[in-house]
């Protein structure tokens, strides 16, 4: 079975300009999480789609959004990117439903961003 | 503020020693707890987890300890190995309300290395 897959892997942007990054799940995965990893920070915890739907969310601005399609692949945008935006952005995909019970994540390998 | 700290941000240990990486959370409301390890370039990969009803879980090599009434868990690593260099993240879970999803909150990772 195919891994968690995110494009593109490495992007460089100015501050003010926006940018999409995609995350195409593990095959059968409804749920897909985004983080931002910065040093020091771990791995803070953007929003979770699931069927469509934005089900979570962190905290973080409006600035960043994202999407779910019906093949459960996943788009995230940023718009009026600043400086403090440079991160790795990690995707992981999940069976998890809604049962309560945990269901593993597997990550991908990180969409690299650095905004100059 | 963040619920799931790991105050060590590296560690170092000769090889076939045991390594011990330390986590402390704050929310009582975490019941499942797991430690994800990270090779640059890659995402995380899940290592292992526990429950919050049992205090120890061992799979291999690597061995979970939790301790409740402190609000603490430990990973152990016996014998380490050059290739376990990486860094942990230490992660936590809750339980929500019916049809949400259980989210993951992270720690900042530690920065484990394995010297020959």
């Amino acid at each position: 079975k195919a891994g968690v897959t995110q494009t593109p892997r490495y992007l460089i942007k100015t501050r003010g300009q926006q940018v999409t990054l995609s995350c195409s799940p593990i095959s059968g995965h409804r749920s897909v999480s985004w983080y931002q990893q910065t040093p020091g920070q771990g791995l803070q915890f953007l929003f979770e789609y699931f069927s469509e739907t934005q089900r979570n969310k962190g905290n973080f601005p409006g600035r960043f959004s994202g999407r779910q399609f019906s093949n459960s692949r996943s788009e995230m945008n940023v718009s009026t990117l600043e400086l403090g935006d440079s991160a790795l952005y990690l995707c992981a995909s999940s069976l998890q439903g809604t049962s309560g019970s945990y269901n593993e994540q597997f990550f991908g390998p990180g969409t690299r961003l650095t905004v100059l | 503020d963040q619920q799931v700290k790991q105050n060590s941000p590296s560690l170092s240990v000769q090889e076939g020693r045991i390594s011990i990486l330390n986590c402390d959370y704050t929310n009582s409301m975490f019941d499942y707890f797991l430690w994800y390890k990270k090779y640059p370039a890659e995402g995380p990969t899940f290592l292992i987890s526990i429950s919050s009803i049992k205090d120890k879980n061992e799979d291999g090599r690597f061995t979970v300890f939790l301790n409740k009434s402190a609000k603490h868990l430990s990973l152990h690593i016996v014998p380490s190995q050059p290739g376990d260099s990486a860094v942990y993240f230490c992660a936590a879970s809750a339980r929500r309300s019916s049809g949400s999803a259980r989210q993951l909150t992270f720690g900042s990772g530690t920065q484990l290395t394995v010297l020959p």
